[in-house]
Protein backbone atom coordinates (compact mmCIF):
# COMPACT_ATOMS: atom_id res chain seq x y z
CA UNK A 1 0.00 0.00 0.00
CA UNK A 2 1.24 3.31 -1.02
CA UNK A 3 1.44 5.71 2.38
CA UNK A 4 3.10 8.88 4.06
CA UNK A 5 3.00 8.69 7.92
CA UNK A 6 3.91 11.78 9.62
CA UNK A 7 5.76 12.31 12.92
CA UNK A 8 7.39 14.74 15.16
CA UNK A 9 4.69 17.25 15.98
CA UNK A 10 3.71 18.96 19.27
CA UNK A 11 3.38 22.05 21.39
CA UNK A 12 6.72 24.24 21.23
CA UNK A 13 7.31 27.96 22.49
CA UNK A 14 7.73 30.36 19.88
CA UNK A 15 10.97 30.81 18.97
CA UNK A 16 11.50 27.12 19.76
CA UNK A 17 12.63 24.46 16.89
CA UNK A 18 11.04 21.05 15.92
CA UNK A 19 11.75 18.81 13.26
CA UNK A 20 8.69 16.45 11.45
CA UNK A 21 9.06 13.83 9.34
CA UNK A 22 6.99 11.80 7.15
CA UNK A 23 7.91 7.61 6.50
CA UNK A 24 7.09 6.80 2.45
CA UNK A 25 6.15 2.53 2.00
CA UNK A 26 4.86 1.73 -1.14
CA UNK A 27 6.70 3.29 -3.61
CA UNK A 28 9.89 3.95 -4.81
CA UNK A 29 10.62 7.22 -2.71
CA UNK A 30 13.92 8.58 -4.62
CA UNK A 31 11.44 9.19 -7.91
CA UNK A 32 9.56 11.44 -6.46
CA UNK A 33 9.73 15.24 -5.85
CA UNK A 34 7.97 15.41 -2.43
CA UNK A 35 6.70 18.67 -0.67
CA UNK A 36 4.81 19.39 2.90
CA UNK A 37 1.86 21.54 3.16
CA UNK A 38 0.27 23.08 6.27
CA UNK A 39 -3.11 23.58 6.92
CA UNK A 40 -4.33 26.79 9.91
CA UNK A 41 -6.99 25.38 12.24
CA UNK A 42 -10.08 25.98 10.38
CA UNK A 43 -8.07 27.69 7.47
CA UNK A 44 -7.09 26.56 3.98
CA UNK A 45 -4.10 24.76 2.47
CA UNK A 46 -0.47 26.65 2.27
CA UNK A 47 2.56 24.80 0.17
CA UNK A 48 5.34 25.11 2.66
CA UNK A 49 8.00 23.80 0.58
CA UNK A 50 9.50 20.84 -2.25
CA UNK A 51 12.65 19.19 -2.82
CA UNK A 52 13.74 16.62 -5.79
CA UNK A 53 14.35 13.36 -5.75
CA UNK A 54 18.07 13.88 -5.27
CA UNK A 55 17.68 17.12 -2.57
CA UNK A 56 19.75 19.12 -5.63
CA UNK A 57 17.19 21.94 -5.80
CA UNK A 58 14.48 23.08 -2.65
CA UNK A 59 12.00 25.67 -2.96
CA UNK A 60 10.21 27.40 0.03
CA UNK A 61 7.05 29.48 0.44
CA UNK A 62 8.55 33.18 1.26
CA UNK A 63 6.70 33.21 4.83
CA UNK A 64 9.63 30.20 6.02
CA UNK A 65 12.71 31.02 4.02
CA UNK A 66 15.48 31.39 6.06
CA UNK A 67 14.23 29.45 9.09
CA UNK A 68 12.69 26.12 8.05
CA UNK A 69 14.55 23.65 5.91
CA UNK A 70 13.27 20.76 3.59
CA UNK A 71 15.60 17.50 3.46
CA UNK A 72 15.34 14.12 2.35
CA UNK A 73 16.76 10.58 3.01
CA UNK A 74 16.29 8.04 -0.16
CA UNK A 75 17.99 5.18 2.03
CA UNK A 76 15.47 5.37 4.40
CA UNK A 77 12.64 6.74 2.52
CA UNK A 78 12.07 9.99 4.56
CA UNK A 79 11.32 13.12 4.03
CA UNK A 80 11.97 15.84 7.09
CA UNK A 81 10.96 19.03 7.63
CA UNK A 82 13.52 20.93 10.41
CA UNK A 83 11.20 24.25 11.96
CA UNK A 84 13.63 27.04 13.37
CA UNK A 85 12.43 30.33 14.61
CA UNK A 86 9.13 28.79 15.15
CA UNK A 87 5.56 31.46 15.55
CA UNK A 88 2.55 31.61 16.47
CA UNK A 89 1.48 31.46 12.92
CA UNK A 90 3.19 28.56 12.24
CA UNK A 91 0.52 26.21 14.38
CA UNK A 92 -1.23 24.09 11.88
CA UNK A 93 -1.20 20.41 10.71
CA UNK A 94 1.35 19.75 8.44
CA UNK A 95 0.90 17.52 5.95
CA UNK A 96 3.85 15.49 3.63
CA UNK A 97 2.81 14.94 0.07
CA UNK A 98 3.75 13.40 -2.95
CA UNK A 99 4.07 14.78 -6.27
CA UNK A 100 2.04 13.18 -9.51
CA UNK A 101 4.71 12.81 -11.19
CA UNK A 102 7.34 9.95 -11.87
CA UNK A 103 10.53 11.59 -12.41
CA UNK A 104 8.86 14.20 -13.55
CA UNK A 105 7.60 17.64 -11.77
CA UNK A 106 3.59 18.02 -12.38
CA UNK A 107 2.78 20.07 -9.99
CA UNK A 108 -0.09 18.03 -8.23
CA UNK A 109 -0.04 16.16 -5.06
CA UNK A 110 -1.28 12.34 -5.30
CA UNK A 111 -0.72 11.10 -1.98
CA UNK A 112 -1.02 12.47 1.64
CA UNK A 113 -0.02 11.51 4.72
CA UNK A 114 -3.06 12.06 7.72
CA UNK A 115 -0.76 15.16 8.71
CA UNK A 116 0.79 16.25 12.22
CA UNK A 117 -0.55 18.88 14.60
CA UNK A 118 2.04 21.91 15.26
CA UNK A 119 1.04 23.87 18.02
CA UNK A 120 3.45 27.47 18.75
CA UNK A 121 2.15 28.68 21.90
CA UNK A 122 3.93 29.54 26.01
CA UNK B 1 2.99 34.71 -6.90
CA UNK B 2 -0.18 33.57 -8.59
CA UNK B 3 -3.29 34.63 -6.42
CA UNK B 4 -6.29 32.04 -7.00
CA UNK B 5 -9.64 32.71 -6.11
CA UNK B 6 -12.27 31.00 -5.51
CA UNK B 7 -16.20 31.59 -5.88
CA UNK B 8 -18.42 31.09 -4.36
CA UNK B 9 -17.09 30.90 -1.05
CA UNK B 10 -19.90 28.34 -0.15
CA UNK B 11 -22.32 26.83 -2.55
CA UNK B 12 -25.54 25.35 -1.22
CA UNK B 13 -27.26 22.08 -3.35
CA UNK B 14 -29.08 19.31 -2.97
CA UNK B 15 -28.06 15.63 -4.09
CA UNK B 16 -28.89 15.07 -7.47
CA UNK B 17 -27.61 18.60 -8.59
CA UNK B 18 -25.19 19.96 -10.48
CA UNK B 19 -22.37 21.98 -8.95
CA UNK B 20 -20.26 24.26 -10.47
CA UNK B 21 -16.92 25.73 -8.69
CA UNK B 22 -15.06 28.81 -10.56
CA UNK B 23 -11.19 29.34 -9.41
CA UNK B 24 -9.65 32.66 -11.28
CA UNK B 25 -6.30 32.97 -11.39
CA UNK B 26 -4.55 36.59 -10.96
CA UNK B 27 -2.15 35.97 -13.89
CA UNK B 28 -2.47 33.17 -16.71
CA UNK B 29 -1.65 29.63 -15.21
CA UNK B 30 -0.08 26.42 -17.57
CA UNK B 31 -3.20 24.03 -17.58
CA UNK B 32 -0.37 21.14 -17.28
CA UNK B 33 -0.37 22.80 -13.36
CA UNK B 34 -4.03 23.32 -12.17
CA UNK B 35 -5.21 20.77 -9.74
CA UNK B 36 -8.46 20.49 -7.90
CA UNK B 37 -9.01 18.46 -4.38
CA UNK B 38 -11.73 17.77 -2.44
CA UNK B 39 -11.52 17.49 2.07
CA UNK B 40 -13.33 16.38 4.46
CA UNK B 41 -13.59 17.59 7.85
CA UNK B 42 -10.27 15.39 9.88
CA UNK B 43 -9.44 14.06 6.53
CA UNK B 44 -6.24 14.98 4.03
CA UNK B 45 -6.99 16.44 1.00
CA UNK B 46 -7.88 14.20 -2.12
CA UNK B 47 -7.09 14.46 -5.56
CA UNK B 48 -9.37 14.68 -8.34
CA UNK B 49 -8.28 16.56 -11.44
CA UNK B 50 -4.93 17.29 -12.21
CA UNK B 51 -3.69 19.32 -15.63
CA UNK B 52 -6.74 20.97 -15.81
CA UNK B 53 -9.02 18.49 -17.52
CA UNK B 54 -7.49 14.97 -16.29
CA UNK B 55 -9.05 12.64 -13.77
CA UNK B 56 -6.75 11.39 -10.93
CA UNK B 57 -6.94 7.91 -10.56
CA UNK B 58 -9.95 6.23 -8.97
CA UNK B 59 -11.89 9.98 -9.06
CA UNK B 60 -15.40 8.75 -10.47
CA UNK B 61 -16.29 10.69 -13.95
CA UNK B 62 -18.84 13.30 -12.43
CA UNK B 63 -15.96 14.88 -11.89
CA UNK B 64 -14.92 16.99 -14.52
CA UNK B 65 -12.48 19.81 -14.80
CA UNK B 66 -11.90 22.74 -17.64
CA UNK B 67 -10.88 26.07 -18.46
CA UNK B 68 -7.11 27.96 -19.46
CA UNK B 69 -5.65 30.99 -18.90
CA UNK B 70 -6.76 32.85 -15.30
CA UNK B 71 -10.46 30.95 -15.39
CA UNK B 72 -10.63 27.12 -14.19
CA UNK B 73 -14.16 25.35 -13.37
CA UNK B 74 -14.79 21.79 -11.17
CA UNK B 75 -17.82 20.64 -12.32
CA UNK B 76 -19.69 17.46 -10.38
CA UNK B 77 -22.69 16.68 -12.59
CA UNK B 78 -24.85 14.61 -10.39
CA UNK B 79 -24.48 15.62 -6.71
CA UNK B 80 -23.89 12.49 -3.74
CA UNK B 81 -24.45 12.72 -0.57
CA UNK B 82 -20.36 12.31 -0.02
CA UNK B 83 -19.53 14.83 -2.53
CA UNK B 84 -20.51 17.45 0.14
CA UNK B 85 -16.97 19.01 1.31
CA UNK B 86 -14.37 21.86 0.71
CA UNK B 87 -12.56 21.95 -2.88
CA UNK B 88 -9.34 23.89 -3.72
CA UNK B 89 -7.88 24.63 -6.56
CA UNK B 90 -4.14 24.79 -6.83
CA UNK B 91 -0.95 25.91 -9.56
CA UNK B 92 2.31 25.20 -9.66
CA UNK B 93 4.42 27.39 -11.36
CA UNK B 94 8.18 28.96 -11.21
CA UNK B 95 8.68 27.14 -8.69
CA UNK B 96 6.08 27.76 -6.68
CA UNK B 97 3.18 26.48 -5.29
CA UNK B 98 -0.69 27.85 -4.18
CA UNK B 99 -4.12 27.64 -3.49
CA UNK B 100 -7.20 29.05 -3.83
CA UNK B 101 -9.09 29.44 -0.48
CA UNK B 102 -11.62 27.02 -0.53
CA UNK B 103 -15.35 26.58 -1.81
CA UNK B 104 -17.59 25.30 0.99
CA UNK B 105 -20.29 22.57 -0.77
CA UNK B 106 -23.04 21.96 1.70
CA UNK B 107 -26.15 20.57 1.52
CA UNK B 108 -29.15 22.83 0.82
Amino acid sequence: EVQLVESGGGLVQPGGSLRLSCAASGFTFSSYWMSWVRQAPGKGLEWVANIKQDGSEKYYVDSVKGRFTISRDNAKNSLYLQMNSLRAEDTAVYYCARDLGYFLLRGAFDIWGQGTMVTVSS
Amino acid sequence: EIVLTQSPGTLSLSPGERATLSCRASQSVSSSYLAWYQQKPGQAPRLLIYGASSRATGIPDRFSGSGSGTDFTLTISRLEPEDFAVYYCQQYGSSSVTFGQGTKLEIK
